[in-house]
């Protein structure tokens, strides 16, 4: 079964500092990796989604990169800002089956 | 098109009780998934469904636990009976094929 962990589970920067939120799965048999973030009591919105053939995609101030052979995805935030806060979530999609397999999280807190 | 819509957003019921929760995925998907987020397990795929044939319910937690999906415009997850430890949130999301995943706002489960 695919075991996916991220790290760290909580962090808190400064406003304005430029971060990296750390993903890693154990079965690099994958067809994509979406990086997700969710407010407290909402739903979970999409940020970006990375085919297993892509290297990295970016959208505004966020770059995700994929490296599929050692199982690992970082999401990077330039320049944060205090309405970044939320929780990250990454989930894999095995390339057997279609489902998804989520991360524990990484809550962000940027402080003002 | 307004997104994965899921009702209710709340309830509460009584333990015993049966629920029905309810999702209408986004026109031209035919993957559904839903998952259940609790504080001490995170997200965890209960089923889903490829063409409104479920293809995996093998997070169902129980036989009290039913879902289906009769056509591809609406899937339903019922509880019969409710108990307080089936209390959570409870995901519905829909892709096309691989392609990025979208998530509804979520159903928050209070079992008294």
């Amino acid at each position: 079964k695919q075991e996916v962990t991220q790290i760290p589970a909580a962090l808190s920067v400064p406003e304005g500092e430029n971060l990296v939120l750390n993903c890693s799965f154990t079965d690099s048999a994958i067809y994509n990796l979406q990086w997700f973030r969710q407010d407290p009591g909402k739903g979970l919105t999409s940020l970006l989604l990375i085919q297993s053939s892509q290297r990295e995609q970016t959208s505004g101030r966020l770059n995700a990169s994929l490296d599929k052979s050692s199982g690992r995805s970082t999401l990077y935030i330039a320049a944060s800002q205090p309405g970044d806060s939320a929780t990250y979530l990454c989930a894999v999609r095995r390339g057997t089956g279609n489902q998804f397999y989520f991360g524990t999280g990484t809550s962000l807190t940027v402080i003002p | 098109d307004a997104g994965v819509i899921q009702s209710p957003r709340h309830e509460v019921t009584e333990m015993g009780q049966e629920v029905t929760l309810r999702c209408k995925p986004i026109s031209g998907h035919d993957y559904l998934f839903w998952y259940r987020q609790t504080m001490m397990r995170g997200l965890e795929l209960l089923i889903y469904f490829n063409n409104n044939v479920p293809i995996d319910d093998s997070g169902m937690p129980e036989d009290r636990f039913s879902a289906k999906m009769p056509n591809a415009s609406f899937s339903t997850l019922k509880i019969q009976p409710s108990e307080p430890r089936d209390s959570a949130v409870y995901f519905c999301a829909s892709s096309f094929a691989t392609a990025e995943a979208f998530f509804g706002q979520g159903t928050r489960l209070t079992v008294v």
